[in-house]
Formats: structure tokens, C-alpha cells, sequence
């Protein structure tokens, strides 16, 4: 596609309740990350896809938080067990290469509410 | 510990002033990123450098690697310009290490 696209845009979902947040890259990019920012905060890094690899996943915060990606492309970040610090903007973004020598991509990100 | 600073936190200015945002980073950086954050979340990648200068239109970034410290001109400032600007810092891998933004607020 022609941009990175997030879906849904909005969430609210009661707590305990487990929820997946889709991230559709810019086609052709191998690397993509998936970062939160919480209300009124900086963003925070999750985890980093190269390919279909995740090296590092060190930003999760716990093991409620999961994610996979799927033929170099769709990845999707689930969270089980809600809870209402969950409560952010879940970005997703990708470059062409590695990100921090490339430009990087965000999606216009996944407001989640947990009530 | 990789770090990467901001300031000021928060700018107001008129329009048509001049506005630079400040980023200075700890030892090691490989790349550093300025990002506009516009209201309601959505991110815009406005520049990757690692040494020199860029210019976009009326931005301009540079990056001083001796004093590591990097900063974000605009020129001729627009109302349309307020938006939060973030810089990050590439310190060899990819996690990315984001300064606490700096929101600007141009007055017509």
C-alpha cells in the first residue's frame, strides 16, 4: 500500500478481555517496529521485525504482550488480559532497511481504551 | 545508557518567527531522527541525518557529532507548523530512543 496502515483506529474493549492490533506495512519493507505511547508520554519501542524475525523484544512489557509477523508483511501485536494501564496509542511503523540508518514510516496508530 | 534530551519541552511563538528545538544525545549515536507529531497521534518522519545539515522546504536540521547535539530550524513559522517535534536517536540497533518532544504552538 501506499502508507502504513493500522487497524482497528480505535479500540475500547473491557479489562481482562485480550485484543489484536494489525499493522499492513508500506510494501517491500522488511524491517517494522511497533512502539506505544500513553497519554501525555513519549513513545516507548515494543519490538522490531526483520523479515519475519524478531530479534529483539526486549520492549515488551509483559507476557501478556505477543507478537508475530507473517510473510514479510501483516504483523500483528495481541494483548491478553487486558488491563487499563494498556490504555495508549499503539504505533507501527517500517523502513526499507534498518531503520535507524533509513527513513521510517508510521501508520497513524491504534487507539486503545481499556475501561 | 543511551540518551537523548530535548528542549525546550514547550515553545509558543508568533508566526513568522524563527523556531529551533534542541536535541542533545549521549556517546555512540549512528543516526538521529526528527519527527512531527501532529494532533490526534499521527507520526511524519521530517528528517535521518548523521552528519551535516538537511533542508526540507522551511526546515532545516543539523547535527553537530563533537558536541552531540543536533537541532530542528523553522524558517518563517505557520500556524500549521504547531505540532510536537521528536527527536530519536539511533544508537546501532533498533530500538530507537525518543527524546520527550518538544511541543510547538504558533500563534497567528
Amino acid at each position: 500500500g501506499a502508507g502504513v496502515s493500522q487497524s482497528p483506529s480505535n479500540k475500547v474493549t473491557e479489562k481482562g478481555k485480550d485484543v489484536e492490533l494489525r499493522c499492513d506495512p508500506i510494501s517491500g519493507h522488511t524491517a517494522l517496529y511497533w512502539y506505544r505511547q500513553r497519554l501525555g508520554q513519549g513513545l516507548e519501542f515494543l519490538i522490531y521485525f526483520q523479515g519475519n524475525s524478531a530479534p529483539d523484544k526486549s520492549g515488551l512489557p509483559s507476557d501478556r504482550f505477543s507478537a508475530e509477523r507473517t510473510g514479510e508483511s501483516v504483523s500483528t501485536l495481541t494483548i491478553q488480559r487486558t488491563q487499563q494501564e494498556d490504555s495508549a496509542v499503539y504505533l507501527c511503523a517500517s523502513s526499507s532497511g534498518t531503520g535507524f540508518l533509513n527513513t521510517i514510516y508510521f501508520g497513524e496508530g491504534s487507539w486503545l481504551t481499556v475501561v | 545508557k543511551n540518551e537523548v534530551e530535548q528542549s525546550p519541552q514547550n515553545l509558543t511563538a508568533q508566526e513568522g518567527e524563527f523556531i529551533t528545538i534542541n536535541c542533545s544525545y549521549s556517546v555512540g549515536i549512528s543516526a538521529l531522527h526528527w519527527l512531527q507529531q501532529h494532533p490526534g497521534g499521527g507520526i511524519v518522519s521530517l528528517f535521518m541525518l548523521s552528519s551535516g545539515k538537511k533542508k526540507h522546504g522551511r526546515l532545516i536540521a543539523t547535527i553537530n557529532i563533537q558536541e552531540k547535539h543536533s537541532s530542528l530550524h523553522i524558517t518563517a513559522s505557520h500556524p500549521r507548523d504547531s505540532a510536537v517535534y521528536i527527536c530519536a536517536g539511533g544508537f546501532g540497533n533498533e530500538k530507537l530512543t525518543f527524546g520527550t518532544g518538544t511541543r510547538l504552538t504558533i500563534i497567528p
